[in-house]
């Protein structure tokens, strides 16, 4: 089956420990989304690619960092993780334009210890 | 900025009608979409609309009127499993670039026997 595949779903990093998120698709769209998800609150956009084209929203920490090295992966780097940053991790894919909404992934529920 | 409300909680009955409301200010519109989450999961897309007026599909409608800025997500005969987050999300673009969908933070239902 098509779909959006994360890894790991549990993600346990030490305080100030680079971690990388993964973000795998299967459905050949062309733009990939990173959200991040505290409890009870929205999911927050803090980038995404159209195609290559690279889009960072204003209010994303400089901390978080993403790559896109084809169009069926993409990672979230964030540097130097502190508590503030435990929180699920959605990655999405959607087809510019369509109407079917986003696809999500199962999502990378981080702890930062 | 952009805003979007919805209630925070809601309860209803097993078999009952629920309708849970969202207005939106946003600087762009493209679309309106909602979408469940189960408590550790991911969004799961619902409905979409693009145009003023109800789309039904099955047990869920969703309702939306862009003069006023409002969208509802009507959910019939109620059952035990539609207890979940409900998220109300608007498409862009916001600010020119391409489009994006921000959320709101989610109606929380809680069905009861």
């Amino acid at each position: 089956d098509a779909m959006v595949i994360q890894n790991p779903r549990y993600q346990v990093t030490q305080f100030g420990k680079p971690v990388t998120l993964s973000c795998s698709q299967t459905l050949n769209h062309n733009v990939m989304y990173w959200y991040q998800q505290k409890s009870s609150q929205a999911p927050k956009l803090l980038f995404h690619y159209y195609d290559k084209d690279f889009n960072n929203e204003a209010d994303t920490p400089d901390n978080f960092q993403s790559r896109r090295p084809n169009t069926s992966f993409c990672f979230l780097d964030i540097r130097s993780p502190g508590l503030g940053d435990a929180a699920m991790y959605l990655c999405a894919t959607s087809r510019e334009g369509g109407t079917d909404g986003y696809t999500f992934g199962s999502g990378t529920r981080l702890t930062v210890v | 900025g952009q805003n979007i409300d919805q209630p925070t909680e809601m309860t209803a009955t097993e078999g009952a009608i629920v309708q849970i409301n969202c207005t939106y200010q946003t600087s762009g519109f493209n679309g309106l979409f909602w979408y469940q989450q189960h408590a550790g999961e991911a969004p799961t897309f619902l409905s979409y609309n693009v145009l003023d007026g109800l789309e039904e599909k099955g047990r869920f409608s969703s309702f939306l009127s862009r003069s006023k800025g409002y969208s509802y997500l009507l959910l019939k005969e109620l059952q035990m499993k539609d207890s979940a987050s409900y998220l109300c999300a608007v498409r862009g673009p916001f600010s020119g670039g391409y489009n994006k969908l921000i959320f709101g933070a989610g109606t929380r239902l809680a069905v009861h026997p």
